[in-house]
């Protein structure tokens, strides 16, 4: 069974641009949620999406939006990046909705703004 | 609000010797606990997991205790291998509330011969 796979694993960009990172999650896993890696702030929720409708949301500004598409593949989206901005961005799948307690993280996407 | 207190890394470790990472959260109710793993370049690996309080959970040799009376969840193992060099993030979350993992900060772990 194929793991979860984001694309791409690495990505430079300009202050100012936006960026758009791809999460596909395990086969039959209808939850997708993002969170950002920092040194500085560690790991932080972003957002979670299921079925296609986002669930939860963390403290992160409008900048930051998601969807999810109904073969469950995720998308993120920043906005005028920052330079604060550049982290490692995790995707994980689970796969019940309610009664889930497990999630299964993709490699991530390398996102440096310079 | 929920929040998962590590100790503070590096930890630096001869090989086979016993290893302790201290994990506490705070929480309102009784969340499912987790240690997950992180190697250089890599993703998060889930390692371990307990749902509630008394379990244990283990995989590879590391074990953690899920302990209510002391909202602890330290990591422990009886012998590293330079191998298991990486970063553990301990990690709470609600079920029914749906998949917002809460981490610590991390703990980096280093073993050497």
């Amino acid at each position: 069974k194929a793991g979860v796979t984001q694309t791409p694993r690495y990505l430079i960009k300009t202050r100012g641009q936006q960026v758009t990172l791809s999460c596909s999650p395990i086969s039959g896993h209808r939850s997708v949620s993002w969170y950002q890696q920092t040194p500085g702030q560690g790991l932080q929720f972003l957002f979670e999406y299921f079925s296609e409708t986002q669930r939860n949301k963390g403290n992160f500004p409008g900048r930051f939006s998601g969807r999810q598409f109904s073969n469950s593949r995720s998308e993120m989206n920043v906005s005028t990046l920052e330079l604060g901005d550049s982290a490692l961005y995790l995707c994980a799948s689970s796969p019940e909705g309610q009664l889930t307690t497990e999630a299964f993280f993709g490699q991530g996407t390398r996102l440096t703004v310079v | 609000g929920n929040s998962v207190t590590q100790m503070e890394g590096p930890v630096t470790l001869s090989e086979e010797a016993f290893l302790t990472i201290n994990c506490t959260y705070t929480a309102t109710g009784y969340p499912s606990l987790f240690w997950y793993v992180q190697y250089p370049g890599e993703g998060l690996q889930l390692l371990l997991k307990a749902t509630k309080a008394d379990d244990k959970g283990s995989n590879k040799g590391f074990e953690a205790t899920y302990r209510k009376e002391t909202t602890s969840f330290h990591l422990e193992k009886g012998s590293v291998q330079v191998s298991d060099s990486a970063v553990y993030f301990c990690a709470l979350i609600f079920t029914g509330g749906g998949n917002k993992l809460t981490f610590g900060t991390g703990t980096q772990l280093k073993v050497e011969l």
